[in-house]
């Protein structure tokens, strides 16, 4: 079955600590997997995609066929990071399924 | 700037009331999707429809039905709203070649 898992409902890092936001997933073919981003008060939005391979906001996540795993990092969490990130997986030419969410709060 | 709106931040409706809610987007997406968003569940796709008049059912299309007479809008129809409705609704929208979505702002929803 398609699947996509993130273990942890909330992680609580303090400002300048790494971050890592866990993303397993289940899928026969091909993946091709995102993440998404929601601030307080703001509509959810596209933050970064596998297969482009991009930094954006001091984020990467790197897509580990072995492990299954799409974790999301950054080496220096800052306040403004703190949101609802969203890991999903294209399961068709035009549908995703989303994880439960993991909700990032970082301390001053 | 690409925008899909939703016609209301929020909506308090009565338990059996018919409901609809409404979105439209102005990237001429052929695809659009209605997810429903509960805390620890995540999005969940109720249905989605990738040409006008045409629609699949998504995960959980149990009491909702949806309508798409022009590429722009797509309906999100609750014949008879119960309070197991009360949610936060999300609309999106994508192009064919894309796998991106974007994202309306969200309708609140409490059935009482």
């Amino acid at each position: 079955a398609q699947r996509v898992t993130q273990p942890e409902k909330l992680l609580s890092v303090f400002k300048g600590a790494p971050v890592e936001l866990k993303c397993n997933y289940s899928y026969s073919g091909s993946p091709e997997l995102f993440w998404y981003v929601q601030y307080s008060r703001q509509r959810l939005q596209l933050l970064l995609r596998h297969i482009s391979r991009e930094s954006i906001k001091g984020f990467t996540a790197d897509l580990n066929k072995g492990e299954t795993s799409f974790h999301l990092k950054k080496p220096f969490a800052q306040e403004e990071d703190s949101a609802m990130y969203y890991c999903a997986l294209r399961r068709s030419s035009y549908k995703l399924i989303f994880g439960s969410g993991t909700r990032l709060l970082v301390r001053p | 700037d690409v925008k899909v709106t939703q016609s209301s931040r929020y909506l308090v409706k009565r338990t059996g009331e018919k409901v609809f809610l409404e979105c439209v987007q102005d990237m001429d997406h052929e695809n659009m999707f209605w997810y429903r968003q509960d805390p620890g569940l995540g999005l969940r796709l109720i249905y989605f429809s990738y040409d006008v008049k045409m629609k699949e059912k998504g995960d959980i299309p149990e009491g909702y039905s949806v309508s798409r007479e022009k590429k722009e809008r797509f309906s999100l129809i609750l014949e008879s709203a119960s309070t197991n409705q009360t949610s936060m609704y999300l609309c999106a929208s994508s192009s064919e070649l894309q796998g991106e979505q974007f994202f309306g702002p969200g309708t609140r929803l409490t059935v009482l």
